[in-house]
C-alpha cells in the first residue's frame, strides 16, 4: 500500500523568508511524487512532478521540491514567500504501475505581511 | 479548471435521495476519477475509470456508483444519500498512454453537496 504524510496542518511564514512544506510518503516500488495547490473554492492545481533524474524539482510559481529517497521525503520549498502563496498545498503519491493516486491530508500555508 | 466542468456547483438534498453529480471534460483524456474532499482527510478516492464503460473503485466507495458511457462524461451517483455523504466533490483527469502513471491531474471546480 502507498500513502503520504504531511505532518503540518498550517505553516506561517513572513513574507520574504524561505518556506517549506513538509511531505512524507510510503510506497513499496519506486515513487512518483505531486505537489497540487489549492486556493479558496477552487479545485486544485498542479505544481511540480518528481518522476526520476535530478533530485531538485523546479515547477509553477518559483516553487520547487527535493526528492530525498533515503528519507522517503519530497517537501516543497520557496526561497522568499508571496502573500499571494497562501493557500492549500497537497503532495500525492503514485506506486510505479499502480493508477491510483495517494493524496495527504493538506497544509495550510500562511504568509503573514 | 479548463476543460472539465461539474454540474452542479452546489446542490442541497435530504437523507434518502439518490443524486447524481456529472463531470465533464473537453480534453480527450482517458482517465477520470471521482474525490471528495473532507477536513482531515484531504482528498479520498471514491471511483475511477480508465475508459468508456471501465471503472473501479477507490477506497470510499460504498454508498457511491459510477457511470461512463462517453469519453467526456463520468457520473457519480449517491443511490440514497446520507449527511455522512456531505462534503466536496472534485472531479479530476489525467492522460493515457504508457507514461500515464507520470501524468499529473487536472481537476475541476468541485461541487458542494450538502445531505440533510
Amino acid at each position: 500500500a502507498q500513502s503520504v504524510a504531511q505532518p503540518e496542518d498550517q505553516v506561517n511564514v513572513a513574507e520574504g523568508n524561505p518556506l517549506t512544506v513538509k511531505c512524507t510518503y510510503s510506497v513499496s516500488g519506486n515513487p512518483y511524487l505531486f505537489w497540487y495547490v489549492q486556493y479558496p473554492n477552487r479545485g486544485l492545481q498542479f505544481l511540480l512532478k518528481y518522476i526520476t533524474g535530478d533530485n531538485l524539482v523546479k515547477g509553477s510559481y518559483g516553487f520547487e521540491a527535493e526528492f530525498n529517497k533515503s528519507q522517503t521525503s519530497f517537501h516543497l520549498k520557496k526561497p522568499s514567500a508571496l502573500v499571494s502563496d497562501s493557500a492549500l498545498y497537497f503532495c500525492a503519491v503514485r506506486d510505479l504501475g499502480y493508477q491510483k493516486v495517494t493524496f495527504g491530508t493538506g497544509t495550510k500555508l500562511q504568509v503573514i505581511p | 479548471d479548463a476543460g472539465i466542468t461539474q454540474s452542479p456547483r452546489h446542490k442541497v438534498t435530504e437523507t434518502g435521495t439518490p443524486v447524481t453529480l456529472r463531470c465533464h471534460q473537453t480534453e480527450n483524456h482517458r482517465y477520470m476519477y471521482w474525490y471528495r474532499q473532507d477536513p482531515g482527510h484531504g482528498l479520498r478516492l471514491i471511483h475511477y475509470s480508465y475508459g468508456v464503460k471501465d471503472t473501479d473503485k477507490g477506497e470510499v466507495s460504498d454508498g457511491y456508483s459510477v457511470s461512463r458511457s462517453k469519453t467526456e462524461d463520468f457520473l457519480l451517483t449517491l443511490e440514497s444519500a446520507t449527511s455522512s455523504q456531505t462534503s466536496v466533490y472534485f472531479c479530476a483527469i489525467s492522460e493515457s498512454g504508457r507514461t500515464s502513471g507520470k501524468n499529473e491531474q487536472f481537476f475541476g471546480p468541485g461541487t458542494r453537496l450538502t445531505v440533510l
